[in-house]
């Protein structure tokens, strides 16, 4: 069975612009999270999806956002890009959401 | 309040020992744990779950839940130089999944 995926792999933006990250959960999984990790800050949760429905939200500014599709599949956006926004952004799947999770390759977000 | 801790480490063990990799957590309602591996550069590996008191062994893995104590552990047998690696913990509470920052393990030759 195929792992999770994530597209692109590595993306360099400046300042102000926006992205557009996507993930592809294990086939079978209908709940999909995204987490971003920092060196200083580690794993933080940003949204979880099921069923095309946002259940919960982690303690992230509204230029981050997210949606998922009737195949699962999910895409976050930033909009307004900051420096901060620098990360390496992970995309996590699971059957249901209360199971085990399982980690895509993650996208590396470079903000200049 | 975090939500999940763990001592960040470094932890260094020799080839073949055992390293004992701890984890505490503050809220009692959480009804599964997670272990994963994450190399440098790469993304978190499931390499352990669960759910109910007790141990749960995988090969040289085996995980250990204290619901009572709100601990959770995970030991590594016969640890090997490809061991080396952050490991964090998670719980799960409903569907969200709470992560510790990870602890650094160095498995020396």
């Amino acid at each position: 069975k195929a792992g999770v995926t994530q597209t692109p792999r590595y993306l360099i933006k400046t300042r102000g612009q926006q992205v557009t990250l996507s993930c592809s959960p294990i086939s079978g999984h209908r709940s999909v999270s995204w987490y971003q990790q920092t060196p200083g800050q580690g794993l933080q949760f940003l949204f979880e999806y099921f069923s095309e429905t946002q259940r919960n939200k982690g303690n992230f500014p509204g230029r981050f956002s997210g949606r998922q599709f009737s195949n699962s599949r999910s895409e976050m956006n930033v909009s307004t890009l900051e420096l901060g926004d620098s990360a390496l952004y992970l995309c996590a799947s699971s059957f249901t959401g209360t199971h085990e999770q399982y980690f895509g390759p993650g996208t590396r977000l470079t903000v200049t | 309040q975090k939500e999940v801790e763990q001592n960040s480490g470094p932890l260094s063990v020799p080839e073949g020992a055992i390293a004992s990799l701890n984890c505490t957590y503050s809220d009692r309602g959480s009804q599964s744990f997670f272990w994963y591996r994450q190399y440098s550069g790469k993304s978190p590996e499931l390499i352990m779950f669960i759910y109910s008191n007790g141990d749960k062994e995988d090969g040289r893995f085996t995980a250990q839940l204290n619901k009572a104590s709100q601990y959770v552990s995970l030991l590594i047998r016969d640890s090997q130089p490809s061991d080396s690696a952050t490991y964090l913990c998670a719980r799960g509470t409903g569907n969200q999944f709470y992560f510790g920052t990870g602890t650094s393990l160095t498995v020396i030759p």
